[in-house]
């Protein structure tokens, strides 16, 4: 249990869905990540916040949306996916936004029929 | 190559046998972190080395980093069935960039 709880753990979704994946941290961090996890790629970092500003955000399609109400709280709103888009998408927090140690939790298993 | 690239891609010991992974890296960092990684589940963060220290131990777990090679070194010692798990290194160059990491299978 690393303090970071993400919900739901696994999610089917069709290419027309809209859905919503949550992250909540309980480290008191000021800062939370979306990380995307495919087979045999390389970790991914999609977004960034800090202080629930949005300090990073590395090309992603816009098809994924990001929100952050306060700085315990994460949200990747997802529409209009592609079976690409299938992996498992990880959220991170951390103290500081210098990349330090970084928390992550357990991930939700995304498929995108 | 990419930044922060694990070698070997895949090891297989015995129990009670040590493993080493190696990563090596292109930019010059701040510091670097190696995280484990088991199936299907989030990452967790083992230990962080800052680029101006050369060794760092945490139980069975010995981490080294040559900054003139750009390279870095996690090494378990007398590795247990629960060590089986995929091993990343992450370079922070401002940035945190992962490796694909390393999968140790460890045999009872």
């Amino acid at each position: 249990e690393t303090g970071v709880t993400q919900t739901p753990r696994h999610l089917v979704m069709g290419m027309t869905n809209k859905k919503s994946l949550k992250c909540e941290q309980h480290l008191g961090h000021n800062a939370m990540y979306w990380y995307k996890q495919s087979a045999k790629k390389p970790l991914e970092l999609m977004f960034v916040y800090s202080l629930e500003e949005r300090v990073e955000n590395n090309s992603v399609p816009s098809r994924f949306s990001p929100e952050c109400p306060n700085s315990s709280h994460l949200f990747l709103h997802l529409h209009t996916l592609q079976p690409e888009d299938s992996a498992l998408y990880l959220c991170a927090s951390s103290q500081g936004q210098g990349y330090d140690t970084q928390y992550f939790g357990p991930g939700t298993r995304l498929t995108v029929l | 190559s990419q930044q922060g690239e694990e070698d070997p891609q895949a090891l297989s010991i015995q129990e009670g046998e040590n493993a080493t992974m190696n990563c090596s890296y292109k930019t010059s960092i701040n510091n670097l972190q190696w995280y484990r990684q088991n199936s299907g589940r989030g990452l967790v963060h083992l230990i962080l080395i800052r680029s101006n220290e050369r060794e760092k131990h945490s139980g069975r777990l010995r981490v080294t980093l040559d900054t003139s090679k750009k390279s870095s070194s996690l090494l378990i010692t007398a590795s247990r069935a629960a060590d089986t798990a995929s091993y990343f290194c992450a370079s922070n160059t401002g940035k945190l960039i992962f490796g694909q990491g390393t999968t140790l299978q460890v045999k009872p």
